[in-house]
This record gives C-alpha cells, structure tokens and sequence, in this order.
C-alpha cells in the first residue's frame, strides 16, 4: 500500500461547479498536509496548508483534514476554467527533514 | 521578491553520461530541497540541503549528488545516467529546515535521457 493514495482522474466537470479532491494515506504520523497545483509543464504551486486536523478556508478553496480517517480533501468552489491543472496532495511528520510526501495527483478539467 | 528559478529548462543526454541541474532559491530562504517528478506522478523527495550540507535524503543511490552554496543556491548532479532518469527536476526552497515550513518550488529541468 502506497503512503498517500490519490485518484488520477482525469476529472471534468462545467464552469460554476464545486470540486472534490481527496487523498488517503497510511502513516498516522503525517501531520502537516498541503495541496498542490500545477499547471502543465510547470513547477507545482502551494494553494493550502493545514497543520493537524480541522478545516481552512481561502477564497474559493477549503481544505480539510480529517486524521482519524486518515482522509484530505480539497473543494473549490465556483470552478473556472483558470481551475484546470493537476492538483497534488502532499504531506509530511515530524522529524522528516522536511520530506514531503505527494500523491499521484489529480487531473482537473472546467470546461467553459 | 525573487521566486525559485531553475537552470536549465530543457536538457537531453545519453545514457551513461553526467548532468548538473541548478537552482536559485526564493529570496530569504535558506533551504533547499530537490525532488524527481515522473511522467504521470506526484514529486518523489531526492535530498534536502541546509546550511551548505545535506540535511536528509530520499530512497536514491549515490549517483544523485548535490551541493549547496553560500549564497544558498544548489545543484543536483547525476552520474551515470539511465532511462529511467527521465523526468522533471524540482527545486524547491524554504525558510528553515523545519517540517513546518512551506515550500515553494521552482518551474523544473525536464530532463530527457536517450
């Protein structure tokens, strides 16, 4: 079993509507979790990040971390086309050196 | 502010040869990680230098090198190269070497090995 698991996709859905991303994983250890996004042929850029569980909003993005699921999630609101990217979970413990570990990532299309 | 930049953006070599990928950090960082994203997957975690030394290491042999600055930028050098060595390089930067700092990372090198 992979560390941090995420569903690939492709996923695509009509401007206006709210995403579902999710990421499990299997080291309860993992305390700091992000999301990621990156657009094709780019670097991958911080859109959240969460420490433990709980919820964080900014914008039109909420992450959420749920650890006695060992589940993330990460819902955008009002999707627009400018939505349409890889989105990668990533995420780390203590003691780690700063390792971040990152799902597959999820391909998001918004069509117009 | 500067962000991470990344030299050089494209880059082909043959098997068995030798490749040095630069990286300049964010402005006020201080740390320097390096990561390998293959084709269709998440970035997998090569080592992570701080303070000029390497500060952590990822599941790579020893022919992935790296070296970091005063001014701390870095290289990653890879000997020896393989096909499966194709992919994007990653160069992330931070303020710190805690866990609990954010990294921002840089646009890659995709690196092609022939």
């Amino acid at each position: 079993q992979k560390e941090v698991e995420q569903d690939p996709g492709p996923l695509s859905v009509p401007e206006g509507a709210i995403v579902s991303l999710n990421c499990t994983y299997s080291n309860s250890a993992f305390q700091y979790f992000m999301w990621y996004r990156q657009y094709s042929r780019k670097g991958p850029e911080l859109l959240m990040y969460t420490y433990s569980s709980g919820n964080k909003e900014d914008g039109r993005f909420t992450a959420q971390v749920d650890k006695s699921s060992k589940y993330i999630s990460l819902f955008i609101r009002d999707s627009q086309p400018s939505d349409s990217a890889t989105y990668l979970c990533a995420m780390t413990r203590e003691g780690s050196q700063g390792n971040l570990i990152f799902g597959k990532g999820t391909k998001l299309s918004v069509k117009p | 502010e500067t962000g991470v930049t990344q030299s050089p953006t494209h880059l082909i070599k043959t098997r068995g040869q030798q490749v040095t990928l630069r990286c300049s950090s964010q402005s006020g960082h201080n740390t320097v990680s390096w990561y390998q994203q293959a084709l269709g997957q998440g970035p997998q975690f090569i080592f992570q230098y701080y303070r000029e030394e390497e500060n952590g290491r990822g599941n790579f042999p020893p022919r992935f090198s790296g070296l970091q600055f005063p001014n701390y930028s870095s290289e990653l050098n890879v000997n020896a190269l393989e096909l499966d060595d194709s992919a994007l390089y990653l160069c992330a930067s931070s303020n710190g070497q805690g866990v609990g700092n954010e990294q921002f990372f840089g646009p890659g090198t995709r690196l092609t090995v022939l």
